[in-house]
């Protein structure tokens, strides 16, 4: 059974960095092909895709964001943490991981998602 | 990026009737990798077609995709109360991956 679920805070202030924890179960991002990606969805708006890493390591981020991002891989721990710097107030958004089974595949399985609201 | 376009932002009909949600795709989208997803208040997308036609495990066959290139549509043949939703489409082609606006079925 696949299954992910995002941990972090639910509350930063603006400047801070902002840590997000996806850990899942059911599949290894070591088997071919295999993606997760971050992706975020503001408040009544549609989801936005953030960033992914693949089965081989490679990272692939949102370029209007990519200065700002970071996602790494801990396949002891079935883990992928994704980093953004410098948090606004239109940062604020529910964050969700979800599974490709291929580099060119549809978010077969998601999180439950986290809502971070970014306030002082 | 491929800018998706969706339409109508949203329809309000009862249950037992019929709908048809758009997809327009600023840039051809190759290899039809085309998804749609439906969501619901306080949950995560739930994937219903990919590949522009196929339906994913588990999704009742009254929903429907079709077309390719840069248009596609998601048919509902009869709608269910648990069908009313957001249902966004996305590809899955190039990156960025990108979605689109949402279609609300009230």
């Amino acid at each position: 059974q696949v299954t992910l679920r995002e941990s972090g805070p639910a509350l930063v202030k603006p400047t801070q960095t902002l840590t997000l924890t996806c850990s899942f179960s059911g599949f290894s991002l070591t088997t071919s092909g295999m993606n997760v990606a971050w992706i975020r969805q503001p408040p009544g708006r549609a989801p936005e895709w953030l960033a992914r890493i693949d089965w081989e390591g490679d990272k692939f981020y949102s370029r209007s964001l990519e200065t700002r991002l970071a996602i790494s891989l801990d396949t002891t721990q079935n883990q992928v943490v994704l980093t953004v710097t410098d948090m606004d107030p239109t940062d604020t958004a529910t964050y969700f991981c979800a599974r490709t089974e291929y580099s060119r595949g549809p978010f077969d399985y998601w999180g439950q998602g986290m809502l971070v609201t970014v306030s002082s | 990026e491929n800018v998706l376009t969706q339409s109508p932002d949203t329809l309000s009909l009862s249950p037992g009737e019929g709908a048809t949600l758009s997809c327009r795709a600023s840039k051809t989208v190759g290899d039809n990798f085309l998804a749609w997803y439906q969501q619901k208040p306080g949950q995560a997308p739930r994937l219903l077609i990919y590949g522009a036609y196929s339906r994913a495990t588990g999704v009742p066959d009254r929903f429907r995709g079709g077309g390719s290139g840069s248009v596609f549509t998601l048919t509902i043949s009869r709608l269910e109360p648990e069908d009313f939703g957001v249902y966004y489409c996305q590809q899955y082609d190039r990156s960025p991956r990108t979605f689109g606006q949402g279609t609300k079925v009230e």
